[in-house]
């Protein structure tokens, strides 16, 4: 089956900290695809990153990154010196090779305090 | 940038009522999604759909739920009668076939409140 699980509910953390929000997944395949997803408290959702299963290298963009751990099943999300407007909700996503459809994790919602 | 639209963006209805959900997917994009956010909650699977037809739904997705592209270029969902809990924001998503990943681009989401 395939799942998503975001332990982490919530988090709080004052601006200019570095947070790392956790991901883990499960699947069957091996083939697969992993996302992540911003949903600023205006309420859509921006996509942030895809990664194939087949491509373990970490990724930075600015001040997000990410770190993909077959060997561990997780797929963390990293933001640097934090920013007021990066509160919001944040997703991580899987998509098995052969399915048609997204499944999202609960959420872990992000406060950050000025 | 390409976009999906939706519409409305805030429908407030009585329970028993019949709502239509409309979405405008990207033009050159095959496959189209609905997506169900319960406030508070995760984003879940409602139904997906290409060439004409549902390819997949969730168990959430009853025969009180359907689905259809009349013109070929909205993407409708119908909740025939509302019950309480249909009270949710409702994504509409779209992707271009491409080989293996599957970028789904998400529209800004209609919010239905069942009262």
């Amino acid at each position: 089956a395939q799942k998503v699980t975001q332990a982490q509910t919530e988090i709080s953390v004052v601006e200019k900290e570095d947070v790392t929000l956790d991901c883990v997944y499960e699947t069957r395949d091996t083939t697969y695809y992993l996302f992540w997803y911003k949903q600023p408290p205006s309420g859509e959702l921006v996509f942030l990153i895809r990664r194939n299963s087949f491509d373990e290298q970490n990724e930075i963009s600015g001040r997000y990154s990410w770190n993909f751990q077959k060997s561990t099943s997780s797929f963390n999300f990293t933001i640097t010196a934090s920013q007021v407007v990066d509160s919001a909700v944040y997703f991580c996503a899987s998509q098995m090779n052969r399915d048609d459809k997204i499944i999202f994790g609960k959420g872990t919602r992000l406060h950050i305090l000025p | 940038e390409p976009e999906v639209t939706q519409t409305p963006s805030h429908q407030v209805t009585q329970m028993g009522q019949e709502v239509i959900l409309r979405c405008v997917p990207i033009s050159n994009h095959l496959y189209f999604y609905w997506y169900r956010q319960i406030l508070g909650q995760k984003v879940e699977f409602l139904v997906s759909f290409y060439n004409n037809e549902i390819s997949e739904k969730s168990e959430i997705f009853d025969d009180q739920f359907s689905v259809e592209r009349p013109d070929g270029s909205n993407f409708t969902l119908k909740i025939r009668s509302t019950k309480l809990e249909d009270s949710a924001m409702y994504f509409c998503a779209s992707r271009v076939q491409t080989s293996g990943a599957n970028v789904l681009t998400f529209g800004a989401g209609s919010r239905l409140t069942v009262l």
